[in-house]
């Protein structure tokens, strides 16, 4: 079976700072990891994922994460933040597409 | 392109009563799933549809969930009867194939029971 653990529920910041946001994993079998943003009333739409290949990936909006896989984290960053990037973040992890297990996501509220 | 279409977006019924939520997949998606999100949760997946079967319902609470994808296209959530602890939004993404990992939302369905 597998699990998320994001470290954080919430991560206030300054707009123009950098942030991560913290996200573990437990798993037995190799693992595909993404990264969801949820903004207020919406969906969930997808930044990032990592599948196979390098362990850096990047993702829309400036984001990127890093699969570190002695450590099983997968924590993201951003090196500026925007206002428009108050949301919900949710680390997930999938070890058959389809299933996406979640963790309990992180609230990231950016303050001028 | 258009996006997962699902209805109502906010429902309100009391416990006991029954309900029922709409979902349209994005065109060419055989991949169409269902997900519980409870307030401060991540979203848990209830069922898996590939084109109208089941791959997956291991979470669905099946006394009083169904759900159903007749022709392989729209797909409809049912519960019945409701309880206080289904309040939650519910989910539902899609994508081309079990084979791909990339799965878009919809807005989702608010539900509170009361």
């Amino acid at each position: 079976a597998q699990s998320v653990t994001q470290l954080d529920s919430q991560v206030p910041v300054f707009e123009e700072a950098p942030v991560e946001l913290r996200c573990n994993y437990s798993s037995s079998v190799s693992v595909y990891l993404f990264w969801y943003v949820q903004y207020p009333n919406q969906g969930l739409q997808l930044l990032l994922k990592y599948l196979s290949g390098s362990t850096l990936v990047k993702g829309i909006n400036g984001f990127e994460a890093e699969f570190n896989k002695s450590q099983t984290s997968f924590h993201l960053r951003k090196p500026s933040v925007h206002i428009s990037d108050t949301a919900e973040y949710f680390c997930a992890v999938s070890a058959r597409p389809g299933k996406l297990i979640f963790g309990q996501g992180t609230e990231l509220s950016v303050k001028p | 392109e258009a996006g997962v279409a699902q209805s109502p977006r906010y429902k309100i019924i009391e416990k006991r009563q029954s309900v029922a939520f709409w979902c349209n997949p994005i065109s060419g998606h055989a991949t169409l799933y269902w997900y519980q999100q409870i307030l401060g949760q991540g979203p848990k997946l209830l069922i898996q549809f590939q084109n109208n079967g089941v791959v997956d319902d291991s979470q669905l609470p099946k006394d009083r969930f169904s759900a159903e994808r007749l022709k392989g296209v729209d797909s409809t959530l049912k519960i019945q009867p409701a309880k206080l602890e289904d309040s939650a939004v519910y989910l539902c993404a899609s994508s081309l194939g079990t084979e791909y990992t990339e799965a878009f939302f919809g807005q989702g369905t608010r539900l509170t029971v009361v």
